[in-house]
């Protein structure tokens, strides 16, 4: 059973571009959470998505940031007109049914963006 | 809102030391606790997982306690190597999602 896949895992872009990262989670798991981490902080969430719906995006920016989950396919975060401030590591991760669950949330390897 | 604290941000001890890392969190109603450790420029590392029923879980020299009502967590590693030197981070599963703290910088020294 494969992990949480993440992908590209290094992406540079120039400010002003888009940038997209995918995931897929878990094999069975229908959740899928993005988080970012700022360099020498902490992991900060960012939105929680099940199969075509956002739960929660409170800690999504207003503007240029976009995430969604499609009945096929990743989940996808997209970060429009990037500028040098989104330069950071967006991690991903999927559980099977966290409502009233104690499961783990499972994580992936990361997608360093870097913005020149 | 739940906040997650990590204490200290940054510990460096010579090797062979018993440690204890610190994380405290607001609101009591988690359905479990995790450690991680984060290696720079790479992905977690999940070492204990903690569900809130339970008051702690150990895994080789790591040992870690919850008190889910006083809203506290430690990570304690004992006799520590230059190989624990890492990021650890503390994070407590709410409904909807993990929060986490900033965690704590560990340097082992030889």
């Amino acid at each position: 059973n494969a992990g949480v896949m993440q992908n590209p895992r290094h992406l540079v872009r120039r400010r002003g571009q888009e940038a997209r990262l995918r995931c897929s989670p878990m094999k069975g798991h229908s959740h899928v959470y993005w988080y970012r981490q700022l360099p020498e902080e902490g992991l900060k969430f960012m939105v929680y998505l099940q199969k075509e719906n956002i739960i929660d995006e409170s800690g999504m920016p207003k503007e240029r940031f976009s995430a969604e989950f499609p009945k096929e396919g990743p989940s996808i975060l997209r970060i429009q007109q990037v500028v040098r401030g989104d330069s950071a590591a967006y991690f991903c991760a999927s559980s099977p049914d966290p409502s009233g669950s104690g499961n783990t949330i499972y994580f992936g390897e990361g997608s360093w963006l870097t913005v020149v | 809102k739940q906040e997650v604290t990590q204490i200290p941000a940054a510990l460096s001890v010579p090797e062979g030391e018993n440690l204890v890392l610190n994380c405290s969190f607001t609101d009591s109603a988690i359905y479990n606790l995790q450690w991680f450790r984060q290696d720079p420029g790479k992905g977690l590392t999940s070492l204990l997982l903690i569900q809130s029923s339970q008051r702690e879980q150990t895994s080789g020299r790591l040992n870690a306690s919850l008190d889910k009502s006083s809203g506290r967590s430690t990570l304690y590693i004992a006799a520590s190597q230059p190989g624990d030197s890492a990021t650890y981070l503390c994070a407590v599963r709410t409904n909807n999602d993990m929060r986490f703290g900033a965690g704590t910088r560990l340097t082992v020294k030889p």
